[in-house]
Order: structure tokens, then sequence, then C-alpha cells
């Protein structure tokens, strides 16, 4: 069955950088677009961006635009998200989802905690 | 960016109710670009239904989703008890960006 497994997540101060990695298995990861979602305390969902297969593009919500990286490696599948300059409004847990615009696999999520 | 707009924020129903959620987008979406998800408390979201009246794998009969162009609904025919939660609707219709309404939190009337 279809797993993913997020980590690395933490407390970190304002301004500081944090890695998201997310190891899937139990379908062909290289088939897939992936994506990142994130869900502040209490909060909807918010959409941070997505890879596609191969990662020949990528693309980021406007919140996240410049400072943060999604990339991913087929060879060990597995999904990254490098947060950088990361402001407390970028607290929330954030989810690996796999994606086909359709966001149909979630992971439990990792929360990111960005607090001095 | 398309604005997806969700009402109620609350929605009190009793068991075996139906319940009805409404999703407006601020640009005309295609129906086959519209899908909904369920998401508990301390749990993460789970597909319903997509293309705007595709129930997802293993999606009970009594969730159903209808609309076209900005006006869309999901309907609950009969409440259960696990039916309780908070419900999203998504546009991916506008590629590449993507968005999320801000969700109806169903709850017991």
């Amino acid at each position: 069955q279809v797993q993913l497994v997020e980590s690395g997540g933490g407390l970190v101060k304002p301004g500081g950088s944090l890695r998201l990695s997310c190891a899937a298995s139990g379908f062909t990861f290289s088939d897939y677009y992936m994506s990142w979602v994130r869900q502040a305390p209490g909060k909807g969902l918010e959409w941070v961006g997505y890879i596609r297969s191969g990662g020949s593009a990528i693309y980021y919500a406007d919140s996240v635009e410049g400072r943060f990286t999604i990339s991913r490696d087929d060879a060990k599948n597995s999904l990254y998200l490098q947060m950088n300059s990361l402001r407390a409004e970028d607290s929330a847990v954030y989810y690996c989802v796999t994606f086909r615009g359709i966001m149909e696999y979630w992971g439990q999520g990792t929360l990111v905690t960005v607090s001095s | 960016e398309i604005v997806m707009t969700q009402s109620p924020a609350t929605l009190s129903v009793s068991p075996g109710e139906r319940a009805t959620l409404s999703c407006t987008a601020s640009q005309s979406v295609s129906s086959n670009y519209l899908a909904w998800y369920q998401q508990k408390p301390g749990q993460a979201p789970r597909l319903l239904i997509y293309s705007t009246s595709t129930r997802a794998t293993g999606i009970p009969a009594r969730f159903s989703g209808s609309g076209s162009g900005t006006e869309f609904t999901l309907t609950i025919s009969s409440l259960q008890s696990e039916d309780f939660a908070v419900y999203y609707c998504q546009q991916y219709n506008h590629w590449p960006k993507l968005s999320f309404g801000g969700g109806t939190k169903v709850e017991i009337k």
C-alpha cells in the first residue's frame, strides 16, 4: 500500500532553515508528480508547491517562492523541502502528497514551529 | 490566483440528516478539476471526490458532488457519526497554481 512518511520537522528560529524529507513506498515514485501542502495550527490547507515526475518543472505558491525549494531523488524514493528564511507564519504541519491535480495520497505530516 | 470560498464555515447537523456544503470559485473552474477532501481531527486529509462528482476509492455512496462554473456542492445524504469532520474543496484547473477553500466544519447538532 502507498506509504508516505515525512521527517525533519522541529523548532527553528525566525530566519533559520530546515529541510523536510518524505520517504515514499508502495508505488512507482518516479512516475508521480509530488506536492507539499501545509496547515497552520487550527487553520485550513495551503498548497506549498509541486514537482513533476523527473523533476523537469517545479512550481511554488507565492507565499514561499524564493525561500523554499522542492527536490526529489527517485533513486531513494524521496521528496524534499528545503525551507530558508523561515518566518513565524511558516509554522505548520507539512504534508507530503502524491499529486495528479488531485491530492490522492497523504503522509501524516511533520510539524514545523518557527519561534524565537 | 483562484480564490475558493466555502460556506458555511460551520454546519450543525443531526445524525441521519442531509448536509449540503458549498464551494464558490472566484473564476470559472472546469468541472473536471474540482475536488473535495475530508479531514478528521489529528488526521491527514483524505480525498473524497474528484472531477466534481467522481467518488474516490472506498468512499460511500452517501457522498456526492455536483456543480459547474463557479458553484460547486458536496452533499452527504444521511450523516453518519464518522462523517463529522472538516471538508475542503480544491481547484486544479488553473495550473500551476492550486488553491483550497477555507473549509466547512460539519458538527453534531
